[in-house]
């Protein structure tokens, strides 16, 4: 079946803008959830969102946010980007019910903020 | 969620068993041990999760002590694609984790 998969791969942004990214849960999974990654904070949580309803959440600011679908694809906005905003954003998916174990992320969105 | 603490990088043989410690002292008694990897420019994949018994699959081994306070992960023969960062992460849910820095293990030929 097919994987996790988010559009778009790779896009080049400038500071003050915004950005919209999105993600497409594998067949059946209820639960999406976003990560940031950046090689000096490493791997970070940003929020969670399972049958249209953000579930948990991390500590990011208001600029970042989020939506699930009835159909539950999921996408992220950050708006007014900052340099530091640069960086791999993953989105995994799930059945979302409580320690089935695994989560499966996708490929990415590599976003470079100038 | 509990902090895990694990060594920054490890090597190991390729065909040799490769064991990566985790310490995770303030673990709660409702919180799972999971393992992820992730390999240069890929998302994490997940390798193995348990709460207190001892687990095995097709990828890995997960030792829990008695006490939860410590875990290894075993890979059992270790290859050249084992290559990557290792995440040791407990969570009450599984839906939410908050990755730390992981081991990165390089195996060598």
């Amino acid at each position: 079946k097919a994987g996790v998969t988010q559009t778009p791969r790779y896009l080049i942004k400038t500071r003050g803008q915004q950005v919209t990214l999105s993600c497409s849960p594998i067949s059946g999974h209820r639960s999406v959830s976003w990560y940031q990654q950046t090689p000096g904070q490493g791997l970070q949580f940003l929020f969670e969102y399972f049958s249209e309803t953000q579930r948990n959440k991390g500590n990011f600011p208001g600029r970042f946010s989020g939506r699930q679908f009835s159909n539950s694809r999921s996408e992220m906005n950050v708006s007014t980007l900052e340099l530091g905003d640069s960086a791999l954003y993953l989105c995994a998916s799930s059945l979302g019910t409580v320690n089935t174990g695994e989560l499966f992320f996708g490929e990415g969105s590599r976003l470079t903020v100038l | 969620d509990a902090k895990t603490t694990q060594p920054t990088s490890m090597d190991c043989a390729e065909g040799r068993a490769a064991n990566l410690p985790c310490n995770h002292s303030t673990i709660s008694g409702n919180e799972y041990v999971y393992w992820y990897r992730q390999i240069h420019s890929q998302g994490p994949q997940y390798i193995i999760h348990g709460l207190k018994n001892n687990e095995t699959n097709e990828m890995a081994s997960l030792i829990i002590t008695e006490d939860r306070k410590s875990s290894t992960l075993i890979l059992p023969h270790a290859t050249l694609r084992d290559t990557a960062v290792y995440y040791c992460i407990v969570s009450y849910t599984g839906n939410q984790f908050y990755f730390g820095t992981g081991t990165s293990l390089t195996v060598i030929p």
